[in-house]
């Protein structure tokens, strides 16, 4: 059990539809953190949320993507219109504060696969 | 710019032997440094991290590292690998107020029986 919810495991979307991801944070953790691997790459840093709050979106592509954190429900990471090269493995990790110095606790990974 | 660098990409060690995993870091002030473990399949998982104090860091597992401030160097170690220990490790460093993550580009590890 890691603790930090993703769903789905694995998602396969065509050219151009859109895909959801949710997340949902380890009990207590009010910080949400999305991160991207692509194949063969480390992960990436994409974007920082509290709740209904978005802190660092610095690592976010400036189009199709948007995430958000509300009050109630999971933290969800969205993409419009999906291309090939949105293929990879997206990670939610949640800590309970924001410095430098809390673990960042991950999910299991949603993998998304572009057909 | 904040970098995190891992030397080695692909590492393949026999049973019982020594692992040294490099990693090396660009950051201009306060740095917190990590070492996270994926197994196939799994999630990342937190083996050892340095925030301040004794250098040297012992983690999960049986694993270590040490944060050499001169070389900009964390690096892992483990006096004798074993077959379990098969997986990806990364390391990463977090810096400034958010807390976010800056991941090297992984290390994976085949340890053969």
């Amino acid at each position: 059990n890691a603790g930090v919810m993703q769903n789905p495991r694995h998602l396969v979307r065509r050219r151009g539809q859109e895909a959801r991801l949710r997340c949902s944070p380890m009990k207590g953790h009010s910080h949400v953190y999305w991160y991207r691997q692509l194949p063969e790459e480390g992960l990436k840093f994409m974007v920082y949320l509290q709740k209904e709050n978005i802190i660092d979106e610095s690592g976010m592509p400036k189009e199709r993507f948007s995430a958000e954190f509300p009050k109630e429900g999971p933290s969800i990471l969205r993409i419009q219109q999906v291309v090939r090269g949105d293929s990879a493995a997206y990670f939610c990790a949640s800590s309970k504060k924001d410095r430098g110095n809390q673990p960042q606790h991950f999910g299991d990974g949603t993998r998304l696969s572009i057909l | 710019a904040q970098s995190v660098s891992q030397h080695n990409h692909h590492v393949i060690l026999s049973e019982a032997a020594s692992l040294e995993l490099g990693c090396n870091y660009s950051y201009g002030g306060t740095v917190n440094l990590f070492w996270y473990v994926q197994y196939p399949g799994q999630h990342l998982q937190l083996l050892l991290k340095y925030f301040s104090g004794d250098p040297l860091v012992k983690g999960i597992k049986g694993f270590e590292a040490e944060f050499i401030k001169s070389k900009f160097s964390f690096n892992l170690r483990k006096p004798s690998v074993q077959w379990s220990d098969t997986a990806e490790y990364f390391c990463a460093l977090a810096g400034g107020n958010t807390g976010k993550l800056i991941f090297g580009q992984g290390t994976t590890l085949q340890v053969k029986p």
